[in-house]
């Protein structure tokens, strides 16, 4: 069965200073990962996407992933956090044998702080 | 980024209770999926529907949950009986096609509480 482990529930940084949220996935045949941000009361945000090709993807308000196949991690980050990047982070792996439904990660709630 | 919107945004019903969420999918977008998540719990596939049939469902979705469209248009998901455990957020997920590379995008989520 896939699986997603975020292995921090909480990640805590100084605004301006560099954002990593980490991922890792147990998956068979090839992965299809994604990133989701929600922020309070609000749903999943698509963020990213890693499908082939690049090992670094690029998503929406300046964050990227960095997709590591020999340790099966696919880890979001942002050169420089804002207050506003304060949110849920939720990863997810494609199950490509049961339907595409996403399998989600726990989570990891990020605070920024100014 | 398309939108998915749900009805309605918060739902308090007593148990034993039938509800219907509701959700209004982007436009060509034909693939549907309903995910939950309760409180400080991950978030989890329940079912995915296609051509009005159900693609592939959970252990979650028994035969308490139902998913239609009923006007071709608007995706429902209904829950004949509710239970306390029932409580949760309901996400209502919509994509253009069913492969693993399509992005399925959701909608703000029913938060639904069983008394």
């Amino acid at each position: 069965a896939q699986s997603v482990a975020q292995p921090e529930d909480q990640v805590n940084v100084a605004e301006g200073n560099p954002l990593t949220v980490k991922c890792t996935y147990s998956v068979s045949g090839n992965p299809y990962l994604f990133w989701y941000v929600q922020y309070p009361n609000r749903g999943l945000q698509f963020l990213l996407k890693y499908i082939t090709g690049d090992n670094l993807v690029k998503g929406s308000y300046g964050f990227e992933a960095e997709f590591n196949k020999s340790q099966t991690s696919f880890h979001l980050k942002k050169p420089s956090a804002l207050v506003s990047d304060s949110a849920l982070y939720f990863c997810a792996v494609r199950d490509v044998a049961a339907g595409n439904k996403l399998t989600f990660g726990g989570g990891t709630r990020v605070l920024v702080k100014p | 980024e398309p939108e998915v919107t749900q009805t309605p945004s918060h739902q308090v019903t007593q148990m034993g209770q039938e509800v219907i969420l509701r959700c209004v999918p982007i436009s060509n977008h034909l693939y549907f999926y309903w995910y939950r998540q309760i409180l400080g719990q991950k978030v989890e596939f329940l079912v995915s529907f296609y051509n009005n049939e159900i693609s592939e469902k959970s252990e979650i979705f028994d035969d308490q949950f139902s998913v239609e469209r009923p006007d071709g248009s608007n995706f429902t998901l209904k829950i004949r009986s509710t239970k306390l455990e029932d409580s949760a957020m309901y996400f209502c997920a919509n994509a253009r096609l069913a492969g693993p590379t399509d992005t399925q995008y959701f909608g703000p989520g029913t938060r639904l509480t069983v008394l």
